[in-house]
């Protein structure tokens, strides 16, 4: 099976445009959850999706958002970027909402100028 | 509201040695998840184990195991005869039964294994 695909690995943008990020699940997974890393804040939950449906949300602005398509596709909405909006945006797919485990992707790398 | 501490910003291992990274949590909830994630340089997280939290029995798997002790929230993994692929950051991770894809990662343990 593949794994965890997100593109683009690298973006470069400038303050104030907006991005989207794409995420493709393992096949059959249905659980699709947002992760912001940082040097001093670390792994930070952004939001998780479920069968097209935000079931969770961690706690960012309303500059992000995301949304998940039928085919459990996913993709991460960041509008009038900030400096501080530079991090590693990591995607990670799971087959349920209990106890399998997360599998992750090797992240988009955004650098906002 | 649940976080992990993970104490040990950097550890030193000699190959072939055995090291113990640590992990405290806090939580007031009786079902949940812990489980430890290696991310090398090629950035990709990986799952190196899982424990459920209802499970008295220590997980492992091959040369990576855990203690857990619940009492004490303490969740330490313990890697033997370590090889130099293991160099990597360490992130220790609590999830809740029921809050799906959130997990609180502690700030991580960068490892490095000399030859």
């Amino acid at each position: 099976k593949a794994g965890v695909t997100q593109t683009p690995r690298y973006l470069i943008k400038t303050r104030g445009q907006q991005v989207t990020l794409s995420c493709s699940p393992i096949s059959g997974h249905r659980s699709v959850s947002w992760y912001q890393q940082t040097p001093g804040q670390g792994l930070q939950f952004l939001f998780e999706y479920f069968s097209e449906t935000q079931r969770n949300k961690g706690n960012f602005p309303g500059r992000f958002s995301g949304r998940q398509f039928s085919n459990s596709r996913s993709e991460m909405n960041v509008s009038t970027l900030e400096l501080g909006d530079s991090a590693l945006y990591l995607c990670a797919s799971s087959s349920d909402r209990y106890g399998s485990p997360l599998h992750f992707g090797n992240g988009t790398r955004l650098t906002v100028t | 509201a649940q976080t992990v501490t993970q104490s040990q910003p950097e550890m030193s291992v000699q190959e072939a040695e055995t090291v113990t990274l640590s992990c405290t949590y806090d939580t007031s909830e009786s079902d949940y998840y812990l489980f430890w994630y290696k991310q090398p340089p090629s950035r990709q997280m990986i799952l190196v184990i899982r424990q459920e939290a209802y499970k008295q029995q220590n997980a492992t798997e091959n040369r990576f195991s855990v203690n857990f002790q619940k009492a004490a929230k303490s969740f330490s993994l313990k890697i033997s005869d370590s090889q130099l692929g293991d160099a990597a950051m360490y992130f220790c991770a609590y999830r809740l039964y029921n809050q799906g894809g959130k997990l609180i990662f502690g700030q991580g343990t960068e490892l490095s294994v000399k030859p």
